[in-house]
């Protein structure tokens, strides 16, 4: 079974630091898709990052980055920088090419401390 | 360009009574979902539409929920009769199998429905 874990429920990291969220995934498909989305406390899911996982250069959006492990089955993302609007629910998602669905991590909950 | 819709954006009904959510996906998207998100089982696909045709609606609690997709621009989800465990945020979410929009088969969500059944 696919599987999407993100084994930190919670982190808080000081403004202006750099904070990495985990995410590992189960998959026996070499042809597929990583995604991060945000959901800040007004519910809305938006899409942060993504990667293809045929490409080996990590992808980046401004401050937010990931860290693309392929054999590792791993795909970190680092916030640098970390601004208040941070503050969000943080999904790790996968999608293989062959289907239509993404499966979903549980998320991690980012505090930012002022 | 306009998101995707839902509508409305809060319900609160009563035990028993029908309760109708909508949305209206991104246009050109030919990709659907329906999602449910509770904080016990986080979120759950409920069914997804593929050039308005369900294709997979296995994640559908029970018979009292049904969705349509009558043409590319509109989907409903329906709750009959509705029950206080439905209390949840319902979400849609479009994406396009044609590399618009971004491609990958990202899916793009809007807003929410926050339904709370007395």
């Amino acid at each position: 079974a696919q599987t999407v874990t993100q084994s930190q429920p919670e982190m808080s990291v000081q403004e202006a630091e750099t904070v990495t969220l985990s995410c590992t995934y189960d998959t026996s498909e070499s042809d597929y898709y990583l995604f991060w989305y945000k959901q800040p406390p007004s519910r809305q899911m938006i899409l942060v990052i993504r990667q293809e996982a045929y490409k080996q250069q990590n992808a980046t959006e401004n401050r937010f980055s990931v860290n693309f492990q392929k054999a590792a089955k791993s795909f970190s993302l680092k916030i640098s920088d970390s601004q208040l609007g941070d503050a969000a629910m943080y999904f790790c998602a996968y999608r293989v090419n062959r289907d239509d669905k993404i499966i979903f991590g549980k998320g991690t909950r980012l505090h930012i401390l002022p | 360009d306009a998101g995707v819709i839902q509508s409305p954006r809060h319900e609160v009904t009563e035990m028993g009574q029908e309760v109708t959510l909508r949305c209206k996906p991104i246009s050109g998207h030919d990709y659907l979902f329906w999602y449910r998100q509770t904080m016990m089982r986080g979120l759950e696909l409920l069914i997804y539409f593929n050039n308005n045709v369900p294709i997979d609606d296995s994640g559908m609690p029970e018979d009292r929920f049904s969705a349509k997709m009558p043409n590319a621009s509109f989907s409903t989800l329906k709750i009959q009769p509705s029950e206080p465990r439905d209390s949840a945020v319902y979400f849609c979410a479009s994406s396009s199998s044609l590399g618009l929009a971004g491609g990958m088969g990202t899916q793009y969500f809007g807003p929410g429905t926050r339904l709370t059944v007395l």
